[in-house]
């Protein structure tokens, strides 16, 4: 069955500084993936998506991720973070007919 | 830019009580779906919905739980019997093809 692991439940940065989310998944064949961010009391938003190609790939907001089939990993990454971006952060892979979600990941951003 | 509605935004109910949680989908995509998310814990699937008819079904969507899409735009999610257990964020979810979904903003249903 298809599994994702954010093994990070929380994560603090100062405005400015880099940011990378961990991710990993289980699933046999190619997977699709995505990342999703949820502003507190909001719905679920599409940051990027990955489903073949290019294994670094662009998103909303400076955000990118890079699929690394070896390490089944799905790191989502942004050089400089905003103030704006404290949320919650998912990802997810998709299985039959469904999205498996991670537990998530909570950015918390310091002035 | 469109987008997945989904109202109410807040719900509360009764335990015991039914309650239809509504959602309109991007007006040309095919797929449908629910979620929830239980405060403090993961969004987990719990239906989807393909040319009419439920595709494919989690085991937290059991005999309490029915999805409709009654006309053409609607798709509705309903609890015959609230537990207090339901109480969750339920998230609808649409796409043009099964390989992504848009999400609504959710409605959060309290049951007291």
């Amino acid at each position: 069955a298809q599994s994702v692991t954010q093994p990070d439940i929380h994560i603090t940065v100062s405005e400015g500084a880099s940011l990378e989310l961990r991710c990993n998944y289980s699933y046999g064949a190619t997977p699709y993936l995505f990342w999703y961010v949820q502003s507190p009391g909001q719905g679920l938003q599409l940051l990027l998506k990955y489903f073949s190609g290019d294994t670094l790939v662009q998103g909303i907001k400076g955000f990118e991720a890079e699929f690394k089939r070896s390490q089944s990993s799905f790191n989502l990454r942004k050089p400089s973070v905003h103030w704006s971006d404290a949320a919650e952060y998912f990802c997810a892979v998709r299985g039959a007919q469904k999205l498996v979600f991670g537990q998530g990941t909570r950015l918390t951003i310091n002035p | 830019e469109p987008e997945v509605t989904q109202t109410p935004s807040h719900q509360v109910t009764q335990m015991g009580q039914e309650v239809i949680l509504r959602c309109v989908p991007i007006s040309n995509h095919l797929y449908f779906y629910w979620y929830r998310q239980i405060l403090g814990q993961k969004v987990e699937f719990l239906v989807s919905f393909y040319n009419n008819e439920i595709s494919e079904k989690s085991e937290i969507f059991d005999d309490q739980f029915s999805v409709e899409r009654p006309d053409g735009s609607n798709f509705t999610l309903k609890i015959r019997s609230t537990k207090l257990e339901d109480s969750a964020m339920y998230f609808c979810a649409s796409s043009i093809v099964d390989t992504e979904a848009f999400f609504g903003q959710g409605t959060r249903l309290t049951v007291v």
